[in-house]
């Protein structure tokens, strides 16, 4: 079985201080995690992946995540918020289960403050 | 741009009809999938295709189907509408070959459905 728990569906954060999303996954298989970001009224855009190399990711935006087996986890965080990064944050896990099953995550919403 | 191309943009109908939404891939992708995003349910994953055949199928209710063409686009085809089908239709496209990590979806900019 494969799931994805974002435990957080709204974060708010003061601009210039640190983003911390939370992803929580579980799977039978060696899986592939992603991040994915939306800004309202767009679609989905690709912020990192994990594929079982590096277990620290670096994406764009400043956005970085770290993959902790023992704790079957994959946080986002960033070091300082800006207002462009007010959107929605879909944790993404994926692998190979005969076919490639890609489970979402339900999503946080970031409000950054001015 | 991320190379998925969906039409069309908006669409406005009214209950009891039938629309399809159009999903051109990724050049050289052969993974096709639908989505479904409404405020409610959040995303829900409806169904993918490889290759013209069905892979997977989600929460997709039996008045929708979908299907790839040889040319690889696809087509979602949404019947006997209800209110609560109004929302954000995104369609994502993989190479589908290779390993998983190399198959990230790409996102199109989605089709918006309000049945009236």
């Amino acid at each position: 079985a494969q799931s994805v728990t974002q435990l957080d569906s709204h974060v708010s954060v003061s601009e210039g201080t640190p983003v911390l999303l939370r992803c929580n996954y579980s799977s039978s298989y060696s899986p592939s995690l992603f991040w994915y970001v939306q800004h309202p009224n767009k679609g989905l855009q690709l912020l990192l992946k994990y594929t079982s190399a590096a277990t620290l990711v670096k994406g764009i935006n400043g956005f970085e995540a770290e993959f902790k087996k023992s704790e079957t986890s994959f946080h986002l965080t960033k070091p300082s918020a800006h207002m462009s990064d007010a959107a929605e944050y879909f944790c993404v896990v994926s692998a190979l289960e005969g076919y490639q099953k890609v489970t979402f995550g339900t999503g946080t919403k970031l409000q950054v403050i001015p | 741009d991320s190379g998925v191309t969906q039409t069309p943009k908006h669409l406005i109908t009214a209950t009891g009809q039938r629309v399809t939404l159009r999903c051109s891939p990724r050049s050289g992708d052969l993974s096709v999938y639908w989505y479904q995003q409404s405020l409610d349910q959040g995303l829900q994953f409806l169904i993918q295709y490889y290759n013209g055949e069905e892979r997977a199928k989600g929460n997709i209710l039996e008045r929708f189907s979908a299907q790839q063409f040889p040319d690889l686009h696809s087509e979602l085809n949404l019947s006997s509408l209800e209110l609560g089908d109004s929302a954000l239709y995104f369609c994502a496209s993989s190479p589908g070959t290779g390993t998983v990590a190399k198959n990230i979806q790409y996102f199109g900019a989605g089709t918006r459905l309000s049945v009236l």
